[in-house]
């Protein structure tokens, strides 16, 4: 199984760019999560998903806007790049019914903002 | 590629010897709790989880210890390995819906 995939895995942008990330998941899993990892913070959640067709902010979520059309899928955008998204996303998602927080993790999509 | 968590708490341990990990929380609402290791330029991985009805639970070579009067989390490693050198997350759950992570402890195992 290919569990959690993002693309791209790397990306370079310049101020003012945008640009869509893509996850996708193959576990049929409910709920799907952004996360942002920078240096000596840990993970910080942007946004989440509890199902298809809805989204909510985390702790983070200026800057950002995701959609959630397809259950597998989970975009999260960002309209105008500022060097402060310069940052490694990690999309994760976890079942329904499952461990409340056994969450399952993508590679990593690492952004540098110039 | 490089490192996330540059500036993170580093643990060094001798390959063998028992590494314990800690970390504190801080809200005494969270009934979940999870330890999580991130390997360099991988996601973070499961390891092993507690409910907050618990205070001591094992798996294979490890084991998490709680305390909800001090909110406290422990990891313990037996036996470390060199493949246990990684990134380690405490997490905890406040609703089902949220996992929020600590900063992580950077593990480093000597041979």
């Amino acid at each position: 199984n290919a569990g959690v995939t993002q693309t791209p895995k790397f990306r370079v942008l310049k101020t003012g760019q945008s640009m869509t990330l893509l996850c996708a998941q193959d576990m049929n899993h409910e709920y799907m999560y952004w996360y942002r990892q920078d240096p000596g913070m840990g993970l910080r959640l942007i946004h989440y998903s509890v199902g298809e067709g809805t989204t909510a902010k985390g702790e983070v979520p200026d800057g950002y806007n995701v959609s959630r059309l397809k259950k597998q899928n989970f975009l999260l955008g960002l309209e105008s790049a500022a060097p402060s998204q310069t940052s490694v996303y990690f999309c994760a998602s976890i079942m329904r019914q499952g461990k409340a927080g056994e969450l399952f993790f993508g590679e990593g999509s690492r952004l540098t903002v110039l | 590629g490089e490192s996330v968590g540059l500036h993170l708490p580093t643990l060094s341990v001798q390959e063998g010897d028992n590494s314990i990990i800690n970390c504190a929380y801080s809200n005494s609402a969270s009934d979940y709790f999870i330890w999580y290791k991130q390997e360099s330029g991988k996601g973070p991985q499961f390891i092993i989880d507690i409910r907050s009805n618990m205070d001591k639970r094992q798996g294979q070579r490890v084991t998490v210890l709680l305390n909800k009067t001090v909110k406290h989390l422990s990891l313990q490693i037996a036996a470390t390995q060199p493949g246990d050198s990684a990134v380690y997350f405490c997490a905890e759950n406040t609703g089902g819906f949220k996992t929020i992570f600590g900063a992580g402890t950077r593990l480093f195992v000597k041979a």
